[in-house]
């Protein structure tokens, strides 16, 4: 399996509904970093939690890094229509160099109005 | 300005034609990068540029050529591309190492959709 696995590959809930996906990596990092792609567009960087950290919020975005585990998982509180998109967690290994990102398989996920 | 733009946003070429894609960011960032998407699938690193200078090229067929004439511009050439090179193509930059926090953070363009006849 490739660094940077996420599950579940697609996630279909109401609106207001919470919205938690998964993301297992296989190195030691420095960071990891979620991203949010609307279909077919560039990808637009959410939050990003260093290796020390355990928790991170932003928003309506709880961000968890275990790195015991090698995983971490992104909650979307409150869903709204709009936050239908792909989402990624992408990491930099420790050795290697902060630019050599790796990206996740991906989650979609549809919010249904 | 957090702008990366791209150009062409779509381009068609047959497998004997050289074109160029285009790349450019006026946020001041020193790292640039090139990543292929294929339907359905992650982003994956094609190269990246440091100050100007090639710093990761990930094993990327020569047919695929990279420029960085400037601390702004990026460019992709694609010489006798294969129908299996159709795919998204993005590029993305970001702070160099010694800027405080967030230099991680990429910042991507819209991208450019490839079609290979």
């Amino acid at each position: 399996s490739q660094q940077g696995e996420e599950d579940p590959q697609a996630l279909s809930i109401q609106e207001g509904e919470n919205a938690t996906m998964n993301c297992s990596y296989k190195t030691s990092i420095n960071n990891l970093q979620w991203y949010r792609q609307n279909s077919g567009r560039g990808l637009v960087h959410l939050i990003l939690i260093r290796s020390n950290e355990r928790e991170k919020h932003s928003g309506r975005l709880r961000v968890t890094l275990d790195t015991s585990k090698k995983s971490s998982s992104l909650l979307i509180t409150a869903s709204r229509a709009a936050d239908t998109a792909s989402y990624f967690c992408a990491t930099a290994p420790r050795s290697g160099g902060y630019q050599k990102v790796t990206f996740g398989t991906g989650t979609k996920l549809q919010v249904i109005p | 300005d957090t702008e990366v733009t791209q150009t062409p946003k779509h381009l068609v070429m047959g497998m004997t034609n050289k074109k160029s894609l285009k790349c450019e960011q006026h946020m001041g960032h020193r790292a640039m990068y090139w990543y292929k998407q294929k339907a359905k699938k992650p982003p994956e690193l094609m190269f990246v540029y440091s100050y100007e200078k090639l710093s990761i090229n990930e094993s990327v067929p020569s047919r695929f050529s990279p420029e960085c004439p400037n601390s702004s511009l990026l460019n992709l050439h694609l010489h006798a591309l294969q129908p299996e090179d159709s795919a998204l193509y993005l590029c993305a930059s970001s702070q160099d190492r010694r800027a405080p926090a967030r230099q991680e953070t990429q910042y991507f363009g819209p991208g450019t959709r490839l079609l290979v006849l």
